[in-house]
């Protein structure tokens, strides 16, 4: 099972753009890259999934080198309403069978 | 469109006492799962069913069982409650297939044991 590392916390004034890494060092040749999302006293919400180079959607981008070891989430010029956890998650064709969201990563965007 | 449902919401049990948390979901997903959060942690994979009639364990199954009740259907039960799972439980269900990874959540129950 690919074991993820992010950072624990981050801040960002509103209007920046934000970037979190994700390292991913033994991810599998057929595992994806999936971020989540979760506000406090809800569950997690899908954001954002790739294989490869570069997806963007209308909330977010993620980029993944061709090493695939790591992956950044991007999130354009954030609002208060995007403080929130970020979860990275690496597993095969969308099975989420035995993985953990482990801690993830604490954005506060800050006014 | 109601998604993932989870019942109760909130409850609250003695030491012993035995429940069944309720899932339902209605987007015809193949697999679903039940995780719970204890505060300012991730979720952590308690059991999970790929599919209806199957089930296995997760990273944390101690003193859980689990029924796919059918398709649409996901129960969790605890035998015998102890503090030590006090905590929120999130039910998910999701259809896995290569490039396609979305999971559904419910809003989440959140269980004190005293």
């Amino acid at each position: 099972l690919a074991k993820t590392t992010q950072p624990i916390s981050m801040d960002s004034y509103e209007g920046q753009e934000v970037n979190i890494t994700c390292s991913h060092n033994n991810i599998a040749t057929n595992d994806y890259i999936t971020w989540y999302q979760q506000f406090p006293s809800q569950g997690p919400r899908f954001i954002i999934q790739g294989y490869k180079t570069k997806v963007t959607n209308e909330v977010a981008s993620l980029f993944i080198p061709a090493d695939r070891k790591s992956s950044t989430l991007s999130l354009p010029r954030v609002s208060l309403s995007d403080t929130a956890v970020y979860y990275c998650l690496v597993d095969k064709s969308g099975g989420y069978q035995k993985v953990t969201f482990g801690t993830g990563t604490k954005l506060q965007v800050i006014p | 469109n109601a998604g993932v449902t989870q019942t109760p919401k909130f409850q609250v049990l003695k030491t012993g006492q035995s429940m069944t948390l309720q899932c339902a979901q209605d987007m015809n997903h193949n697999s679903m799962y039940w995780y719970r959060q204890d505060p300012g942690m991730g979720l952590r994979l308690i059991y999970y069913s790929a599919s209806e009639g199957t089930t296995d364990k997760g990273e944390v199954p101690n003193g859980y069982n689990v029924s796919r009740l059918n398709k649409r259907e996901f129960s969790l039960r605890l035998e015998s409650a102890a503090p030590s799972q006090t905590s929120v439980y999130f039910c998910a269900s999701s259809d896995p297939a290569p490039g396609v990874a979305e999971a559904f959540f419910g809003q989440g129950t959140r269980l004190t044991v005293v």
